[in-house]
C-alpha cells in the first residue's frame, strides 16, 4: 500500500507571495491532517479535514487554510507568506473512523523557505 | 498552554544499553498515546501505542508504559542500537477527537 505523499517536497518563496501544498492520503484514509515543525519545536498541529470538512483546527491565523477533495487529498494554502512561515509542513493521514484510536501516518514533508 | 511535554531535549546512551524517554501531559481526557520517531528531512513513523486502559505495551525492544495517576509516560529502547538515533515525539489524544497533540521531542543519540 503506498504511503502518504506531498508534493513539492522543496519550495522557496517570497514575503507576501502565497502558496499551495499538496498531500494525497494513505488509500482508504479519510482524515488527513496538517502540521507545521519549524526547528527546535513539536510539531504544531494546523488542522484536520475529514469527508471534506474541517473537523478541528489549531491557533495558526486565517492566512493558513486548507480542502478536502472528495477522493480525500488534500490542500493546504497560505497567503501573504512571512518570513516566520519558514518549516517543514508535514501531512498525515489515518482512517478518520468516529470509534477509533487513531493513528496517524505521515508524509515526508515539503520544506517551505520564505525569503 | 504545553499539553503534552517532553522535558529533556537530548538524551545520549551507549549500544547495548537501555534508552529511556519521558513524557508528561495535563490533560486528563487523553486515553491514547503514541510514539513517533523522526529522521531528518523525513516525516515521522509511527512507532508505538497504548491505550489508557493498558499501562503497558511491548513491540519488540520497544516498551512504553503508562501512569495515569502520574500522567506520565516512558519510551524504553532496550538494547539500544546506532540506528535507534533519531528525534522522538510522544503524542496524546483523545478518541474520536479526530488529532494528536505532540511534544516538542527528544533527540537520541545512540554511540557505538
Amino acid at each position: 500500500k503506498a504511503g502518504v505523499t506531498q508534493t513539492p517536497r522543496y519550495l522557496i518563496k517570497t514575503r507576501g507571495q502565497q502558496v499551495t501544498l499538496s498531500c494525497s492520503p494513505i488509500s482508504g484514509h479519510r482524515s488527513v491532517s496538517w502540521y507545521q515543525q519549524t526547528p527546535g519545536q513539536g510539531l504544531q498541529f494546523l488542522f484536520e479535514y475529514f469527508s471534506e470538512t474541517q473537523r478541528n483546527k489549531g491557533n495558526f491565523p486565517g492566512r493558513f487554510s486548507g480542502r478536502q477533495f472528495s477522493n480525500s487529498r488534500s490542500e493546504m494554502n497560505v497567503s501573504t507568506l512571512e518570513l516566520g512561515d519558514s518549516a517543514l509542513y508535514l501531512c498525515a493521514s489515518s482512517l478518520g473512523g468516529t470509534t477509533s484510536q487513531e493513528t496517524q501516518y505521515f508524509g515526508p514533508g515539503t520544506r517551505l523557505l520564505v525569503l | 498552554d504545553q499539553q503534552v511535554k517532553q522535558n529533556s531535549p537530548s538524551l545520549s546512551v551507549q549500544e547495548g544499553r537501555i534508552s529511556i524517554l519521558n513524557c508528561d501531559y495535563t490533560n486528563s481526557m487523553f486515553d491514547y498515546f503514541l510514539w513517533y520517531k523522526k529522521y531528518p528531512a523525513e516525516g515521522p513513523t509511527f512507532l508505538i501505542s497504548i491505550s489508557s486502559i493498558k499501562d503497558k505495551n511491548e513491540d519488540g525492544r520497544f516498551t512504553v508504559f503508562l501512569n495515569k495517576s502520574a500522567k506520565h509516560l516512558s519510551l524504553h529502547i532496550v538494547p539500544s542500537q546506532p540506528g535507534d538515533s533519531a528525534v522522538y515525539f510522544c503524542a496524546a489524544s483523545v478518541t474520536n477527537a479526530g488529532k494528536s497533540t505532540f511534544g516538542d521531542g527528544t533527540t537520541l543519540t545512540v554511540k557505538p
